[in-house]
Order: structure tokens, then C-alpha cells, then sequence
């Protein structure tokens, strides 16, 4: 268990719908990231906040957008579904200091849009 | 161009065997961190081994072990004695220490099956 949780496991909606995913980081972690795991194109990194902060963006759709609240649970609004943004979502922590730290991950949200 | 790069899209090898999954890089900066990860068929993604540019020594975690060639810009996984439960995915990433950026850039993977 890496201590990162993400709700929900699986979402299915309709194309043009909006959802909302959410992650807790482990206990400690400032950072956050979002990554979005799909068959044609891999693992793909979308958006990084830290301690309530936009720091990185990678990425992202303006249909995407992401916040880190001041608990540090971080959500990520998908608007305007379409067919293509069927994929999996990991949520990701990790400490800030160290350039050796590891991003631990999530079990991530499957989406479904149909 | 691509950051990093694994050619082998599947790989098989026998239970007790040792095996090795490559990966190679494309950077400039002379600071970066090379990370591999291991996805189930479940799909979390979990953290294997690390290795730093300016480590000397090749990285071990137990049965995981980094075939580090810095000339050759290759990070190559090697897991020994082989189990079962070994069957996933492996994605090797980096992380580039100039771009200032912490998140990981990571490849295609490779997805291995380990035979009774």
C-alpha cells in the first residue's frame, strides 16, 4: 500500500459530461501529481501542485483542470468528456526534497466515457 | 525525440531464471535520476530501484538490481530468479535535474511473463 488514495476506483459517464476525481497523498507529502495512463498514449504526465500551489504542467487539456486544497487532497475536474479521455488516472505523492525521491502512486481511477 | 526508451514490448522468461529489461535515455543534463516501476495486472504502479547519475555503484533492491552504462545511456533492469508473481508491466523513468521539474517521464514499458 503506498499510502496514496484515490476515489473513485471506477467512473463510467457520457461524452460531455464533467467528473471530479479526487487523491489523498500519503501523510507528508506536499506534492501532487496527475498522470494520465492510456493504450496509445502511455503514461503521460498532466499536472504537479505542491503545498497548494500550481508548480509544473505538463500535458493538461483546457478541458483539465486540477487544485490542491489546503488538507493537500487534490482534485482533478475532467469537463466536456469525450470518447478519448477513456483512460486510467493516477494520482502521485511525494516529499519535495531529495532528487532521488520516488513518485508513489495511487491505484488510480479507471474512467469510462461512453 | 523520445526520453526514454524501452524496444521490448513483451518478454518471456522462465520461473528461476534471471532476466533483463532495457531502457535507454535521451538527455543533455548531466544530473538526472533513472527510476523503474512495476505495474500488475491489477494497476498500481509500484517503485523498484533507483539510480542517480553520479552513483558510482549500481543500484540493488533485492532480487532487482540496475545495469547502469552511463556512456551508453542505458539503465537496464535486471531481475533475478524469476517468480511468478513478477508478471507485469515495467516502466523505466527519469527525471532531469536542469529542467527543474519533479515529475517523471516515463517510457512505453515492457510487459513480462514469467512461465512455470
Amino acid at each position: 500500500d503506498s499510502g496514496v488514495t484515490q476515489t473513485p476506483k471506477h467512473l463510467i459517464t457520457a461524452t460531455g459530461q464533467r467528473v471530479t476525481l479526487r487523491c489523498s497523498p500519503r501523510s507528508g507529502d506536499l506534492s501532487v501529481y496527475w498522470y494520465q495512463q492510456s493504450l496509445d498514449q502511455g503514461l503521460q504526465f498532466l499536472i504537479q501542485y505542491y503545498n497548494g500551489e500550481e508548480r509544473a504542467k505538463g500535458n493538461i487539456l483546457e478541458r483539465f483542470s486540477a487544485q490542491q486544497f489546503p488538507d493537500l487532497h487534490s482534485e482533478l475536474n475532467l469537463s466536456s468528456l469525450e470518447l478519448g479521455d477513456s483512460a486510467l488516472y493516477f494520482c502521485a505523492s511525494s516529499v519535495e526534497e531529495g532528487f532521488s525521491s520516488p513518485l508513489h502512486f495511487g491505484n488510480g481511477t479507471r474512467l469510462t466515457v461512453t | 525525440a523520445q526520453k526514454i526508451t524501452q524496444t521490448q514490448p513483451g518478454m518471456f522468461v522462465q520461473e528461476k531464471e534471471a532476466v533483463t529489461l532495457d531502457c535507454t535515455y535521451d538527455t543533455s543534463d548531466q544530473s538526472y535520476g533513472l527510476f523503474w516501476y512495476k505495474q500488475p495486472s491489477s494497476g498500481e504502479m509500484i517503485f523498484l530501484i533507483y539510480q542517480g547519475s553520479y552513483d558510482e555503484q549500481n543500484a540493488t533492491e533485492g532480487r532487482y538490481s540496475l545495469n547502469f552504462q552511463k556512456a551508453r545511456k542505458s539503465a537496464n533492469l535486471v531481475i533475478s530468479a524469476s517468480q511468478l508473481g513478477d508478471s507485469a508491466m515495467y516502466f523505466c523513468a527519469m527525471r532531469e535535474k536542469a529542467t527543474g521539474r519533479r515529475a517523471l517521464t516515463f517510457g512505453s514499458g515492457t510487459r513480462l511473463q514469467v512461465q512455470p
